[in-house]
């Protein structure tokens, strides 16, 4: 059964750094990996897709890369914002894993 | 853009009581899913459904729980005798195809008092 874990589980950031976010599942034979955002008492909306024939996606500010051998994914966030303060979680996109989450606050 | 749409926002249930959630998935879209989350916990995974069935099902989801997908738009989650332990928001989810990605709707809080 896939497990998933997010590190760190907070991260509070000065507005204007670049930070990373950690995946970490235990099956490499992961099919595809999508990150999301979840604002507090919200649903959760969909960042980026990656599928296993991609190494990294990228949207805007985001990048998020996936590395099926060592079992991981990190999401990469540039020149943050207060805006971007928010849970962001990794799941084995159309399986039913998800992982903790990393609770992100940017400070202005 | 397409979107998953869930009602109601909010629900307050006496415990003991039946309740059903209701959700329309983007309409071409052949997976769905109920997810839940309580409050402060991580999302959790009920069910999946595919072709009129449920295609794989969690512990959680237990005998007091089903789904159901009436008519060509709507997937509903029925809750039997809700329980204290039921609150929760409850996440409709749907994908195009296994394996692809999912699009989450907004939620329904669930209050059992």
């Amino acid at each position: 059964k896939q497990e998933v874990t997010q590190i760190p589980a907070a991260l509070s950031v000065p507005e204007g750094e670049n930070l990373v976010l950690n995946c970490s599942f235990t099956d490499s034979a992961i099919y595809n990996l999508q990150w999301f955002r979840q604002d507090p008492g919200k649903g959760l909306t969909s960042l980026l897709l990656i599928q296993s024939s991609q190494r990294e996606q990228t949207s805007g500010r985001l990048n998020a890369s996936l590395d099926k051998s060592s079992g991981r994914s990190t999401l990469y966030i540039a020149a943050s914002q207060p805006g971007d303060s928010a849970t962001y979680l990794c799941a084995e996109a159309g399986k039913s894993t998800f992982g903790d989450g990393t609770t992100l606050t940017v400070k202005p | 853009e397409p979107e998953v749409t869930q009602t109601p926002s909010h629900q307050v249930t006496q415990m003991g009581q039946e309740v059903i959630l209701r959700c329309v998935p983007i309409s071409n879209h052949l997976y769905f899913y109920w997810y839940r989350q309580i409050l402060g916990q991580k999302v959790e995974f009920l069910v999946s459904f595919y072709n009129n069935e449920i295609s794989e099902k969690s512990e959680i989801f237990d005998d007091q729980f089903s789904v159901e997908r009436p008519d060509g738009s709507n997937f509903t989650l029925k809750i039997r005798s809700t329980k204290l332990e039921d609150s929760a928001m409850y996440f409709c989810a749907s994908s195009e195809q296994t394996l692809i990605g999912y699009t989450f709707g907004s939620g329904t809080r669930l209050t059992v008092v």
